[in-house]
């Protein structure tokens, strides 16, 4: 079965510091990986996708994400935090064999940039 | 605005009433998708059209929750006889066949919050 983890329920970092939001998951066939971004009262917006090639991925507005296959990881980071950023963030897999094209998300990590 | 768009944005019903929301994706996205979300948690899948074709349904979508998509373009979901466990931000989302088209993220709308009292 797939299945996303998110272990972090909250991040706090401060402005300018370097911030990453875990994700691990699991599925039987090669993973199709995916990152949201939720603002309150606004539907998910998409900021980076892995599919494959290069394991390190650039997104919208400065995130980045790291596949990891043998860690069965996609962490999300970003070099310098803005306020900004504080928002709720959700990683997303999708099993390359599954042909619904379903996403199956992990439960949020909520993302607090103090000024 | 060429996204995707929901309506209504709020409902609030009573138990054992029906609602209906609908969903307008992004023209000429043929893949449309329906995805149910509760407090503090990822959103969980319902269902997938493409084109006006369901073709598949999770296990969360009983027996009182309808979805169609009749000519390929918007689609309505149904609840029936709605239990107050039926509290929750239903989203849609759409995304387009192209070439590659199994990699295609899915655009998300600004989802309908349902409260059944």
């Amino acid at each position: 079965a797939q299945s996303v983890a998110q272990p972090e329920d909250q991040v706090n970092v401060a402005e300018g510091n370097p911030l990453t939001v875990k994700c691990t998951y699991s599925v039987s066939g090669n993973p199709y990986l995916f990152w949201y971004v939720q603002y309150p009262n606004r539907g998910l917006q998409f900021l980076l996708k892995y599919i494959t090639g290069d394991n390190l991925v650039k997104g919208s507005y400065g995130f980045e994400a790291e596949f990891n296959k043998s860690q069965t990881s996609f962490h999300l980071k970003k070099p310098s935090a803005l306020v900004s950023d504080s928002a709720l963030y959700f990683c997303a897999v999708r099993d390359s064999g599954d042909s619904s094209y379903k996403l199956i998300f992990g439960s949020g990590t909520r993302l607090l940039v103090r000024p | 605005d060429t996204g995707v768009s929901q309506n209504p944005r709020h409902k609030i019903t009573k138990r054992g009433q029906n609602v209906t929301f609908r969903c307008d994706p992004i023209s000429e996205h043929n893949r449309l998708y329906w995805y149910r979300q509760t407090l503090g948690q990822g959103p969980e899948f319902l269902t997938y059209f493409q084109n006006e074709a369901q073709l598949e349904k999770s296990r969360l979508l009983s027996d009182r929750f309808s979805a169609e998509r009749p000519k390929g373009s918007f689609s309505t979901l149904e609840i029936q006889r709605t239990e107050q466990g039926d509290s929750a931000m239903y989203l849609c989302a759409s995304s387009p066949r192209t070439s590659g088209s199994s990699y295609n993220e899915q655009f998300f709308g600004p989802g309908t919050r349902l409260t059944v009292l």
